[in-house]
């Protein structure tokens, strides 16, 4: 297993547009998030699935944002009407129930919005 | 609500010790976590703290006192490799449902040089 991996690395999109962003998961990890950091900043909570199911989002992921884990493997998140706030590097990250050790990140797709 | 505190930037010099001090404000505590990640390159876990004390681990070591709110990563014999930005994160129980979810500091930058 070589880690959380994540398609595109890069996106850059106009404004209006929609985009989709995916991520494998380490396989034996059953939990997924996704955050999102802009320079000089921490990451940010977007969202977390256990398994397929979705329990947690932040309050920071609007309307026009949309994940899904399907299937409890790879996840998805799209953002719709992108804006150039949305600008940032989107990262996902992977664990296991009961490891109390740390997330693991996957590398990120950054995305422009012009 | 959650917030960290750590210091923007850090500078040392090569085999020198630097320590990187986090403080933090958050209405559940259950441990805290730092990350390292280098420029353009995904965060990388270092080291967790649930209890008081120091957690050492080769060159980095982590300290944790729970009664000050408190925490500091010291990284010795600083080698070049080791510039990179350094999160403290905590893991904030979300409020009826039992979801720990990581929160990040902002950051500290550690600039080593020759």
């Amino acid at each position: 297993d070589t880690g959380v991996s994540q398609d595109p690395r890069h996106k850059i999109t106009k404004r209006g547009q929609n985009v989709t962003f995916r991520c494998d998961p380490i396989s034996e990890h059953n939990r997924l998030y996704w955050y999102r950091q802009t320079l000089g900043q921490g990451p940010e909570f977007l969202t977390y699935f256990q398994n397929e199911a979705q329990l947690e989002k932040s309050r920071l992921l609007s309307d026009r944002f949309s994940a899904e884990r399907p299937k409890g493997s790879f996840s998805t998140l799209e953002i719709q009407r992108t804006e150039q706030g949305d600008s940032a590097m989107y990262l996902c990250a992977s664990s296991k129930t009961g490891d109390p050790m740390g997330y693991t990140f996957g590398s990120g797709t950054r995305l422009t919005v012009v | 609500g959650q917030s960290l505190e750590q210091p923007s930037e850090v500078t040392a010099v090569e085999g020198a010790i630097v320590q990187i001090n986090c403080t933090y404000q958050t209405s559940g505590f259950y441990g805290l976590s730092w990350y390292q990640q280098h420029d353009g390159g995904a965060p990388t876990f270092l080291s967790y703290n649930a209890l008081d004390g120091l957690e050492e681990t080769g060159r980095f070591s982590s300290f944790l006192s729970r009664s000050d709110s408190y925490g500091y990563l010291l990284l010795q014999e600083l080698q070049m490799k080791d510039s990179a930005s350094y999160f403290c994160a905590v893991r904030d129980r979300v409020m009826n449902t039992g979801f720990q979810k990581l929160v990040f500091g902002t950051g500290t930058r550690l600039l080593v040089s020759p």
